[in-house]
C-alpha cells in the first residue's frame, strides 16, 4: 500500500453527534479523496483535495465537510451524524500526474445508531 | 455523467480456468482506466492502469485491454487460482463532466474453487 493510514478503523456513534475521520499519507501525494462504499451503490466520491487548503465537492457531499491543513492529512467531518451515513469510508491518494494510479487505505467502518 | 457497468456481477469458476471480466463506460473522453481488486473487509488494491493512448497492459497473469472509442475494457486472468477470489472493480478517470476523478463500477465478485 502507498502508506495510507485511516483512523479510527471502526466507530459506533449516535445520531446527531459530530464525527471526524482521519486520513494520513506518507507518500507526499498531491491529491486526496474520501469515498463511501455502500451495497448497491458502489464507491461514491464525497470530497477531494488537490492541494493544501484546496478542496472540492464530490457527488455525495451533503452532510460532510473536509479540511486539509497539511499535505499528509485529510480530515472528513460529519457535523451531525445521521443513520444514512452508516457506511464504510475509504481514503485514497494519488500523485500529480494525470496517469498516477489511485491508492486506497483500508477503510473506516462507521455505524450511526 | 460517466456511468460504469461491470458484467458479470458474480462469477464462480474452477481453479485453472482462464477468465474475462468486462467493463463498459458511457463517456469515452477518459484519461486512463484502472482495475482494482478488493478483498473482504479491505481497501482496494490497484492492479493495472491503462492510459488512454494504450491498448493493453500486462502484469503477471493479468492482462487488461482498453477500447476507448467503444467504451470498453476487459480484464483477462490466466490460469485462475483460489487466491484470485475477490471483487474486481474498474474505474475510468476523466470524462467531460468528471475532470480527472474516477468513476467506479460496482464490481465483479469472483470465486475460484479449488
Amino acid at each position: 500500500d502507498a502508506g495510507i493510514t485511516q483512523s479510527p478503523r471502526h466507530k459506533v456513534t449516535e445520531t446527531g453527534t459530530p464525527v471526524t475521520l482521519r486520513c494520513h499519507q506518507t507518500e507526499n501525494h498531491r491529491y486526496m479523496y474520501w469515498y463511501r462504499q455502500d451495497p448497491g451503490h458502489g464507491l461514491r466520491l464525497i470530497h477531494y483535495s488537490y492541494g493544501v487548503k484546496d478542496t472540492d465537492k464530490g457527488e455525495v457531499s451533503d452532510g460532510y465537510s473536509v479540511s486539509r491543513s497539511k499535505t499528509e492529512d485529510f480530515l472528513l467531518t460529519l457535523e451531525s451524524a445521521t443513520s444514512s451515513q452508516t457506511s464504510v469510508y475509504f481514503c485514497a491518494t494519488r500523485g500529480s500526474s494525470t496517469n498516477s494510479p489511485l491508492h486506497f487505505g483500508n477503510g473506516t467502518r462507521l455505524t450511526v445508531t | 455523467k460517466q456511468e460504469v457497468t461491470q458484467i458479470p456481477a458474480a462469477l464462480s469458476v474452477p481453479e485453472g480456468e482462464n477468465l474475462v471480466l468486462n467493463c463498459s463506460f458511457t463517456d469515452s473522453a477518459i484519461y486512463n482506466l484502472q482495475w482494482f481488486r478488493q478483498d473482504p473487509g479491505k481497501g482496494l488494491t490497484s492492479l493495472l492502469l491503462i492510459q488512454s493512448s494504450q491498448r493493453e497492459q500486462t502484469s503477471g497473469r493479468l492482462n487488461a485491454s482498453l477500447d476507448k472509442s467503444s467504451g470498453r475494457s476487459t480484464l483477462y486472468i490466466a490460469a485462475s487460482q483460489p487466491g484470485d477470489s475477490a471483487t474486481y472493480l474498474c474505474a475510468p478517470s476523466g470524462g467531460e463532466t468528471s475532470g480527472s476523478r474516477l468513476t467506479f463500477g460496482e464490481g465483479t465478485q469472483l470465486t475460484v474453487n479449488p
